[in-house]
């Protein structure tokens, strides 16, 4: 069954380090894959999109990268700050409509 | 205001009795997907919708009726809730599925649902 895994529940790091979030996923021909933040009791918001057949892809401090032979992707934050510390998750399209979200890694940047 | 809205935001409901979640937006899109969020489950697509009157299931659609009757609207519908139904439900709408443009979902606020 299609599966992805993201690399850890919870990341702690410093702040003004680079934070570098794994997306892992497993039978599955994405796409595209997307990257979205999630704070505590709101709704995900959309962050960057990375199509199949791009490497990767920036936004300000946010990088995100789509390795389609290792099926991953990773998401980094340069610079992370407190305000940076959140719930991110990874989603993955395939058939137009049906979207697949990882259970989501929680990032604390301490100040 | 760009906005996707849910309501209820919170509700307390007992096994059986039928409820319906609305789900609207004002953006125009034509796509609109509902999602139930446990924990350690993440987001799992419960049913989607292209354009109006175009349903399609997601990964968990058992129990759930979905409609798509005006293209703002998109109410989830549980027949007969049961406990294992007890989570935070997120509607969310895209421009479109597909192609024209990033796919960039935007979400509501939630609506966490309890059956007792």
């Amino acid at each position: 069954s299609q599966k992805i895994e993201q690399n850890s529940e919870a990341l702690n790091i410093q702040e003004g380090k680079t934070a570098t979030l794994t997306c892992n996923y497993t039978n599955y021909s994405p796409a595209y894959l997307q990257w979205y933040r999630q704070d505590p009791g709101r709704g995900p918001v959309f962050l960057l999109l990375i199509r199949e057949n791009e490497k990767e892809k920036r936004k300000e401090r946010l990088k995100v990268t789509f390795d389609t032979t290792l099926k991953q992707s990773l998401f980094h934050i340069t610079a992370s700050q407190p305000a940076d510390s959140a719930t991110y998750l990874c989603a993955l399209y395939t058939n137009a409509g049906k979207s697949t979200f990882g259970d989501g890694t929680t990032l604390t940047v301490k100040p | 205001e760009a906005q996707v809205t849910q309501n209820p935001r919170y509700l307390i409901t007992v096994t059986g009795k039928k409820l319906t979640v609305t789900c609207s937006q004002n953006m125009n899109h034509e796509y609109m997907s509902w999602y139930r969020q446990d924990p350690g489950l993440g987001l799992r697509q419960i049913y989607y919708s292209m354009n109006v009157e175009v349903t399609d299931k997601g990964d968990v659609p058992e129990g759930y009726k979905v409609s798509r009757k005006e293209k703002r609207n998109f109410p989830l519908i549980l027949e007969s809730p049961s406990p294992n139904q007890t989570s935070l439900y997120f509607c969310a709408s895209s421009l479109k599925a597909w192609g024209a443009n990033t796919g960039e979902l935007f979400f509501g606020e939630g609506s966490r649902l309890t059956v007792l």
